[in-house]
């Protein structure tokens, strides 16, 4: 089955730390993977996606993913985390359902900086 | 987000209202998208639209009933909801379908309750 899996519900990093945020994924031929971002009350913002080419994605507000096709992972990063990028991360994989491509997301990780 | 608003923010209904949902882009999209987000699970697509054709609809319960007049907006009527269907229901849009162009932008949602 096709797939998307974020294997913490939350990670906690102190400020000016680095933060990853993991994702690994299961589906038949190349994949298309995104990261969104929710701030509370608010839609999914696009942060970055991986369609082909460079391993090293980068995204917006500072965020990179990195695409790792032998380990199946999409691990979301950032050098140094701020205060305000505490939110709940989405994972997503692009699949076929007939001729229309649809996302699958993971159940999100909760990102929490503190000062 | 304001390339996909959605109308209203909020709203509360008892079981035997009608009521409807509001999706607008401002983006030049030809395809556009319900999903419903509860809490503790991933989000689900419900449907999807493309250029104001219905290309997917992921047995959601007739009690849902979706519309796009134009492809730049979309709505869903509801009719005799259950308390479970209280959710954040959150609209997105895309340039098309094709895996390069379908790169999903969502409005803030419409958080639903129903008593």
């Amino acid at each position: 089955a096709q797939s998307v899996a974020q294997p913490e519900d939350q990670v906690n990093v102190a400020e000016g730390n680095p933060l990853t945020v993991k994702c690994t994924y299961s589906v038949s031929g190349n994949p298309y993977l995104f990261w969104y971002v929710q701030y509370p009350n608010r839609g999914l913002q696009f942060l970055l996606k991986y369609i082909t080419g460079d391993n090293l994605v980068k995204g917006s507000y500072g965020f990179e993913a990195e695409f790792n096709k032998s380990q199946t992972s999409f691990h979301l990063k950032k050098p140094s985390a701020l205060v305000s990028d505490s939110a709940l991360y989405f994972c997503a994989v692009r699949v076929l359902s007939g001729n229309t491509g649809k996302l699958i997301f993971g159940q999100g990780t909760t990102l929490q900086v503190k000062p | 987000e304001t390339g996909v608003t959605q109308t209203p923010r909020h709203l509360v209904m008892g079981m035997t209202n009608k009521k409807s949902l509001k999706c607008e882009q401002h983006l030049g999209h030809n395809a556009m998208y319900w999903y419903k987000q509860s809490a503790k699970k991933p989000l689900e697509l419900m449907f999807v639209y493309s250029l104001e054709e219905r290309v997917e609809n992921n047995s959601v319960p007739s009690r849902f009933s979706p519309e796009c007049p134009n492809s730049s907006h979309l709505f869903l009527h509801l009719h005799t909801l259950q308390p479970e269907d209280s959710a954040l229901y959150l609209c997105a849009s895309s340039q098309d379908l094709d895996g390069t162009t379908d790169t999903q932008y969502f409005g803030p949602g419409t958080r639903l309750t129903v008593l």
